[in-house]
């Protein structure tokens, strides 16, 4: 079946410091990938996607490349900001027709002054 | 303003006490769906519908049930809760089923039976 794996967190960094956030995913076809994140108290909201591979979805300075030779989503940000502390969830789609959102376990990203 | 609304965010209850968690979208979106997030869990589909009096379940639906008569509600009941469904509920909707339309998510319901 389809699954996602995030990195562990929770992420650590301080303010200006680089981020990676770790996604992989297992799935048959050709899926479409995204990243929600959730800040505190709040629901989720997609911050960028990819639909196929070689892709790169990018929004308010996060960035992920859809890589298929490794099965990859991996999040980046060059230098976060104390308001990116959140929880991030990769997500996979099928191409199928039908939208059925298959979601890691999430991260939890904090970011210190 | 473009919204998913739910009601009650919290809500502490008792075993065997039916309860409804009310969904409502004003975007018109076709697609509604149920989830629940669980520590080291993610987020996991209960119940789906693809659009007004069609439903189907999604990978956890038991205790569950849904119904849409309207575009616009898509109501969780659990007609006898129990402990193992004290969860983080968030109601999602988009624009169609296909998976090139974002999906807006409500503000969470956070539900503990004792």
């Amino acid at each position: 079946g389809n699954s996602v794996t995030q990195m562990e967190g929770p992420v650590t960094l301080s303010e200006e410091a680089f981020l990676t956030i770790n996604c992989t995913y297992t799935a048959t076809g050709y899926p479409s990938l995204f990243w929600y994140v959730q800040y505190p108290g709040e629901g989720l909201q997609l911050l960028l996607k990819a639909t196929k591979a070689d892709d790169k979805g990018s929004n308010k300075g996060f960035e992920a490349t859809y890589r298929k030779e490794t099965t990859s989503f991996h999040l980046e940000k060059g230098s976060v900001q104390v308001s990116d502390s959140a929880v991030y969830f990769c997500a996979l789609t099928q191409n199928t027709g039908f939208q059925k959102l298959v979601f890691g376990t999430g991260t939890r990203l904090l970011v210190s002054p | 303003e473009a919204q998913v609304t739910q009601n009650p965010r919290y809500l502490i209850t008792v075993t065997g006490k039916k309860l409804t968690v009310t969904c409502s979208q004003n975007m018109n979106h076709e697609y509604m769906s149920w989830y629940r997030q669980d520590p080291g869990l993610g987020l996991r589909q209960i119940y789906y519908s693809m659009n007004v009096e069609v439903t189907d379940k999604g990978d956890v639906p038991e205790g569950y049930k849904v119904s849409r008569k309207e575009k616009r509600n898509f109501p969780l009941i659990l007609e006898s809760p129990s402990p193992n469904q004290t969860s983080l509920y968030f109601c999602a909707s988009s624009f169609r089923a296909d998976n090139y339309n974002e999906q807006f998510f409500g503000p969470g319901t956070r539900l503990t039976v004792l």
